[in-house]
């Protein structure tokens, strides 16, 4: 069965450069969602997306952005990043915001240096 | 707010037991949905079950089983027959049913070590 895509799945950027992430839902899935995972810690939502519209903010810097284009897929935009930034990106997808199961990536590692 | 709570940090279990994982949430929200993923060392994030607050059944998928107890607001994961490969983090979520956008909130996790 088709899974959800992330890439890249492992990005290395410096402090204050960009950095784009990508997601691709499982077919059909119209809901995508953004999680962050700092070492040692549960999963924090950023920001979710239903139908290419934003449905739902976390605790998202102002530094990131993040839309869903018509196909469904989604990008989550960082500049300025910060040692802190880096996590374990994960972007999942249902098939609507009430469905009885989410699915999650691989995930992005993302190491700010 | 919501809040989900994972009180045990580690477990330990013999391979080809049974182990319960405990998770007790706060809501005031009448619909909700629990959820509970594994993530391996690997660090991917694998769905097990689901179960919904207005669901009567208690979910069962494979060697998973929620004992869902609504009164007491709490939704145990018990793994049955555990296998070496269940060594594991497991986290307890549960979707906002007030914003109705399905975000999850998440515990903190348990890290689960099956040993042989």
């Amino acid at each position: 069965a088709a899974g959800v895509i992330q890439s890249p799945r492992h990005l290395i950027k410096e402090k204050r450069e960009t950095a784009t992430l990508k997601c691709y839902p499982i077919p059909r899935h119209d809901t995508v969602y953004w999680y962050q995972q700092g070492p040692g810690q549960d999963p924090q939502f950023l920001i979710s997306f239903y139908e290419k519209m934003q449905s739902d903010k976390g605790s998202i810097p102002d530094r990131f952005s993040a839309q869903q284009f018509s196909d469904y897929h989604s990008e989550l935009n960082m500049s300025s990043l910060e040692l802190g930034d880096s996590a374990l990106y994960f972007c999942a997808s249902s098939l609507d915001r009430l469905a009885r199961e989410q699915y999650f990536g691989p995930g992005t590692r993302l190491t700010v240096t | 707010a919501q809040k989900i709570t994972q009180t045990q940090p580690g477990m330990f279990v013999q391979e080809k037991e049974a182990v319960t994982l405990d998770c007790t949430y706060d809501t005031s929200d009448q619909s909700y949905g629990l959820f509970w993923y594994k993530q391996p060392s690997s660090g991917e994030m694998i769905f097990l079950i689901y179960q919904g607050s207005y669901d009567e059944q208690n979910a069962t998928e494979g060697r998973y089983s929620l004992n869902f107890q609504k009164a007491r607001k709490s939704a145990n994961l018990v793994i049955s027959a555990s296998q070496l490969g269940d060594s594991a983090m497991y986290f307890c979520a549960m979707s906002d049913g007030s914003s109705n956008t399905g975000k999850l909130i998440f515990g903190q996790g348990t890290t689960l070590q099956v040993k042989p």
